[in-house]
């Protein structure tokens, strides 16, 4: 059974604080995603990742970052959580190429107070 | 850019109706590739379909269809005899052959009452 797994489902942090939020998939993809989940915005496309220490770019990248260190593993970081970015955070994998899908993890709910 | 539109926000039906989904893209490419996805109460998005370009072949599967018609740019989803277990945000995505991201629409709020 495929699996992307986000380390954390609820999560609270105090403006400020450097917040990390790890996504591990076993699928061997190479592909990975952070998508932010807004009522009314759909998903919107932080950064992604289509190898080890590549990453690109989304729709919103501002105030985050990205690591990807190893292929499985690819982490998102708030520098300086503020309370604007209190949202549900998606990871998602796909192994690349032609006609692929990607694979959500469950989804990690922050709220920054 | 790649963009996907969902006009719908939120639909309401009662059990048994059929609805229709509509999800309209915009992309400069020739080759790409459009994607429904399922968002249950849980969470977890759930793939449903995928449908490349090239490809203009409705399809369906049991009570679910898709309407793909490039000369519009839509990629409608129907549900016919909707059921309770239907309710859920389904979004539409696009990813295009030169790309490796792929943009997702604003998704569409699904109720279907008993």
């Amino acid at each position: 059974d495929v699996k992307v797994t986000q380390s954390s489902r609820y999560l609270v942090k105090r403006t400020g604080e450097k917040v990390f939020l790890e996504c591990v998939q076993d699928m061997d993809h190479e592909n990975m995603f952070w998508y932010r989940q807004d009522p009314g915005l759909g998903l919107r496309l932080i950064y992604f990742s289509y190898d080890v220490k590549m990453k690109e770019k989304g729709d919103i990248p501002e105030g985050y970052s990205v690591s990807r260190e190893k292929k499985e593993r690819f982490s998102l970081i708030l520098e300086s959580a503020s309370t604007n970015q209190t949202s549900m955070y998606l990871c998602a994998s796909s192994s690349g190429g032609l006609n692929t899908e990607a694979f959500f993890g469950q989804g990690t709910r922050l709220t920054v107070v | 850019a790649q963009k996907v539109t969902q006009a719908q926000t939120e639909i309401s039906v009662v059990e048994k109706e059929d609805v229709t989904l509509d999800c309209v893209y915009e992309t400069r490419d020739t080759t790409y590739y459009l994607f429904w996805y399922k968002q249950p109460p849980s969470g977890e998005l759930v793939f449903l379909i995928r449908r490349n370009s090239f490809d203009e072949q409705n399809e369906i599967s049991g009570r679910y269809s898709w309407n793909f018609q490039k000369s519009t740019s839509s990629f409608n989803f129907t549900i016919t005899a909707s059921q309770v277990v239907d309710s859920a945000v389904y979004f539409c995505a696009l990813s295009e052959s030169n790309n490796n991201d792929m943009r997702f629409g604003a998704g569409t709020r699904l109720t279907v009452k008993p």
